[in-house]
């Protein structure tokens, strides 16, 4: 799986949207991008991929570049409960990839203030 | 659907003694992943299983094993307990599909005194 680089932290202030940048220069054709989320002291959440078309749920967007080089998550209102640590991971989701295993890196750490 | 559920939520061991920790999927899935989470590594894969056989395994000593029984339900070993052991043990699990996603439980807190 391709490695990823995050900022270890960011603020937001709350209302405001948070975007967390994820690079991923090495990511192959076949690899998607996952983002997940830590609330303090609980399982990490899945929150949203993407192949290479933007994506968007009711949680987040994910903006992925034309080259699939770096992506960007979009918090379009983020709220005090959204501060959490954010993981970006890049991993084959079919075929032989279709597995449990999930390669956490440091991941960025959101602190969203009043 | 209830979620994934884990036990017990919080464990004190000593040193040299053997832990078991248990993990139930949501309905219906198959694949069972263990994880550790220290503050110095990280949240670090341990091992998946998927109908009853580890499919994959992380580079853990082999202190740390683990088994799938025939409903799902998973439990992870660790023998010889050492101080670095301590941890938060998270379980996931997931449906067999593509880009399915995981569903973690709340983690088993374990400390090694």
């Amino acid at each position: 799986d391709a490695k990823t680089t995050q900022p270890p932290s960011m603020d937001c202030a709350e209302g405001r949207a948070a975007n967390l940048p994820c690079n991923h220069s090495t990511i192959s054709g076949n690899e998607y991008v996952y983002w997940y989320r830590q609330i303090h002291s609980q399982g990490p959440q899945y929150i949203i991929h993407g192949l290479k078309n933007n994506e968007t749920n009711e949680m987040a967007s994910l903006i992925i570049t034309e080259d699939r080089k770096s992506s960007t998550l979009i918090l379009p209102h983020a709220t005090l409960r959204d501060t959490a640590v954010y993981y970006c991971i890049v991993r084959v989701a079919h075929g032989s990839g279709n597995t449990g295993k999930l390669i956490f890196g440091q991941g960025t750490t959101l602190q969203v203030k009043p | 659907k209830a979620g994934v559920t884990q036990t017990p939520r919080y464990l004190i061991k000593t040193r040299g003694q053997q832990v078991t920790l248990s993990c139930s999927p949501i309905s219906g899935h198959r694949s069972v992943s263990w994880y550790q989470q220290t503050p110095g590594q990280g949240l670090q894969f341990l091992f998946e299983y998927f109908s009853e056989t580890q499919r994959n395994k992380g580079n853990f000593p082999g202190r740390f094993s683990g088994r799938q029984f025939s409903n799902s339900r998973s439990e992870m070993n660790v023998s010889t307990l050492e101080l670095g052991d301590s941890a938060l043990y998270l379980c996931a699990s997931k449906e067999q599909g593509i880009y399915n996603e995981q569903f973690f439980g709340p983690g088993t807190r374990l400390t090694v005194l």
